[in-house]
């Protein structure tokens, strides 16, 4: 069983929708990850927050509004998306660099598999 | 973004033989990762690699990070059935975040 939990496991939105995907984690992580991933490919980074601030955004559409409003829950907000959206959004956490500059491995939920009409 | 050359892309082998699958990155990785995804879950972690050379096990499965810090494999031994899955690897740079730059996958079926 994965430490990270997401839910729904399943969702399907019309384009004009507005829903929200969930993340939690209690392993004290303080950095918290959304990816995007398509059939058959690898993971793609979306946003990334350390401390509950955003930290990376790879340029991703604003119809995606991440959200951290604590250390242990990571959102993302999803509005008038298109079916080209249609994917696997997986979040992932982990603890932060160590200022020695060691990396910390990412631990995946199950992710939500969503289905945009 | 960092490019990571995963091969083979796929593979197909009796239960019982040995596995061996590699990742090339054109940079260099501080830290080298491999991951195994099943249908409708997300990736696990399978082994972490922290020092160039660094040789590690994990039951069946060992995994080397390679002397340049550009390359890495993975080999499963004694292949079984659940073993089926997506193998990717992963690699963390020295930018002071995380984030990983995964390579593109090897799909392995396992034909009992």
């Amino acid at each position: 069983d994965t430490e990270v939990t997401q839910t729904p496991k399943h969702l399907v939105m019309g384009m004009t929708n507005k829903k929200s995907l969930k993340c939690e984690q209690h392993m004290g992580h303080r950095a918290m990850y959304w990816y995007k991933q398509k059939a058959k490919k690898p993971p793609e980074l979306m946003f990334v927050y350390s401390y509950e601030k955003l930290s990376i955004n790879e340029s991703v559409p604003s119809r995606f509004s991440p959200e951290c409003p604590n250390s242990s829950l990571l959102n993302l907000h999803l509005h008038a998306l298109q079916p080209e959206d249609s994917a696997l959004y997986l979040c992932a956490s982990s603890h932060l660099p160590s200022t020695a500059g060691y990396n910390s491995p990412l631990h995946f939920g199950n992710g939500t598999r969503l289905t945009v009409t | 973004g960092q490019q990571l050359n995963q091969s083979p892309q796929s593979m197909f082998i009796q239960e019982g033989e040995d596995v061996s699958m590699n990742c090339t990155s054109s940079s260099i990785f501080n830290t080298w990762l491999w991951y195994k995804q099943d249908p409708g879950e997300g990736p696990v972690l399978l082994i972490a690699l922290y020092k160039a050379g660094e040789l590690t096990s994990n039951g069946r499965l060992t995994a080397q990070f390679g002397i340049t810090r550009k390359d890495s494999f993975l080999n499963i031994s004694a292949s079984i059935p659940s073993d089926v899955g997506i193998y990717f690897c992963a690699g963390q740079d020295q930018t002071g975040a995380n984030n990983l730059f995964f390579g593109t996958g090897t799909r392995l079926t396992v034909i009992p």
